[in-house]
């Protein structure tokens, strides 16, 4: 298995644009988990998803972040409106279940200008 | 005060040398992660540990649960060993971060 892949690797949009992230956990999981990471604040959990539904996005900083998983190989975090704030590295996640270890993805480098 | 407390924060040391991480955490865990971060970014889980102690090559992992306390060391040490390492409590769906040890191991 290739692992978890996240695109794009890096990603520079203008502040107001729509951002999309993209995710293909590794096959088999079923827990999938968004973070993003900043020099500030580290590394924080954005949203997590198990069997494909939301579980808990209380992570997620503000109605601008939106994050779906229309299937189990397949997620999307999607920022719309994006702001210089946003510039971050976002993690992608999956494991294969509980209280298991996670595998993480590349990341994606976002900066917002 | 931060939930999950790593120390040091920076650590040089040469080629060889026997290194220690320290993690410490005031929160009830299912489990502790040890994750390493390269400099190009991407993220490696090296350890999950709920008891006792792990090994994976040069590499070994413990934790006290009733200090509420783990340990990352690195036997050997090899300036590829050079990262952040970062240590992580709870389960996936809540995994709480320290704010990671710089390592430097100079040839």
């Amino acid at each position: 298995d290739a692992g978890v892949i996240q695109s794009p690797r890096h990603e520079v949009t203008e502040m107001g644009q729509e951002v999309t992230l993209r995710c293909k956990p590794i096959s088999g999981h079923n827990s999938l988990f968004w973070y993003r990471q900043t020099m500030m604040r580290g590394l924080e959990l954005l949203i997590y998803f198990n069997n494909n539904v939301p579980i808990d996005d209380s992570g997620m900083p503000e109605d601008r972040f939106s994050a779906k998983m229309p299937n189990a190989s397949f997620s999307t975090l999607k920022i719309q409106p994006s702001e210089p704030r946003d510039s971050a590295v976002y993690f992608c996640a999956s494991t294969p279940g509980r209280n298991t270890e996670a595998f993480f993805g590349q990341g994606t480098r976002l900066t917002v200008v | 005060k931060n939930e999950v407390e790593q120390s040091p924060q920076n650590l040089t040391a040469q080629e060889g040398e026997f290194i220690t991480i320290n993690c410490s955490y005031s929160v009830g865990i299912s489990a502790l992660h040890w994750l390493q971060q390269h400099p190009g970014g991407g993220i490696v889980s090296l350890f999950m540990l709920s008891s006792g102690k792990k090994k994976h090559g040069r590499l070994i992992a413990t934790i006290n649960i009733q200090e509420k306390h783990s340990s990352l060391h690195i036997t050997a040490s090899h300036p590829r060993d050079s990262a952040v390492y970062i240590c992580a409590v709870g389960s996936a769906r809540q995994l709480t971060f320290g704010s990671g040890t710089q390592l430097t191991v100079l040839p």
